[in-house]
């Protein structure tokens, strides 16, 4: 089974400052998909943002970006501008692409001081 | 439906019970997936149907745990004899087509919380 381990219990950022998320996975195979998810309160959990591996190129979806380095196999989310309304929890998950299982870390709270 | 959709929002049950949990997925996708998210937790897998049919119920903890999708669609999820540990939020998720290899995203419902007392 893959692991996701996210070593950040907490986060904290200034409005309109930046914060990364840190999220390494243990993997043997070549070609997955990681994902950062999105759950505030209302526990609709929300896709962030979607990294397929055999891309090099970080994805970017507005002020969320991420740094893909699989050779360490790490993968980190960058929340630039924050906002009030990112305050949230937020997952790390990966899937094999000859798998369908979404194996998640144990989450990074993120609070927003305004 | 607009997005996937889990009813009832928060079930109270007592100890020994059964109850039923209800996921509609995002219409025309064929793939539904159910998580279990215990409290401080991240989600995981329960169970994953590929059209009518469980095909991979590994995650399932044990035989109380039993789920359904008789027609494609709407979900299931049924527990049995309930125990105080089987408190969690429950989550379900569709995906347009499931089968790997794929490029799939699951899109998550809101999840019900059940709290056995």
């Amino acid at each position: 089974a893959q692991t996701v381990t996210q070593s950040q219990p907490e986060m904290s950022v200034q409005e309109a400052e930046t914060v990364t998320l840190s999220c390494t996975y243990d993997t043997s195979e070549s070609d997955y998909y990681l994902f950062w998810y999105k759950q505030p309160p209302s526990r609709q959990m929300i896709l962030v943002i979607r990294q397929e591996a055999y891309k090099q190129q970080n994805a970017t979806e507005n002020r969320f970006s991420v740094n893909f380095q699989k050779a360490a196999k790490s993968f980190s989310l960058k929340i630039s501008d924050s906002q009030l309304g990112d305050a949230a929890m937020y997952f790390c998950a990966y899937r094999s692409r000859n798998d369908y299982k979404l194996s998640f870390g144990a989450g990074t709270t993120v609070t927003v001081r305004a | 439906g607009a997005g996937v959709s889990q009813t009832p929002s928060n079930k109270v049950t007592e100890k020994g019970k059964y109850v039923e949990l209800r996921c509609d997925p995002i219409s025309g996708h064929t793939a539904l997936y159910w998580y279990r998210q215990s409290l401080g937790q991240g989600p995981e897998f329960l169970i994953y149907f590929q059209g009518t049919g469980a095909a991979d119920d590994s995650g399932l903890p044990n035989d109380r745990f039993f789920a359904v999708r008789p027609e494609g669609s709407v979900s299931t999820l049924k527990i049995q004899r309930t125990e105080r540990g089987d408190s969690a939020v429950y989550l379900c998720a569709s995906s347009l087509i499931g089968t790997a290899p794929s490029t799939d995203t699951q899109y998550f419902g809101p999840g019900t919380r059940l709290t056995v007392l």
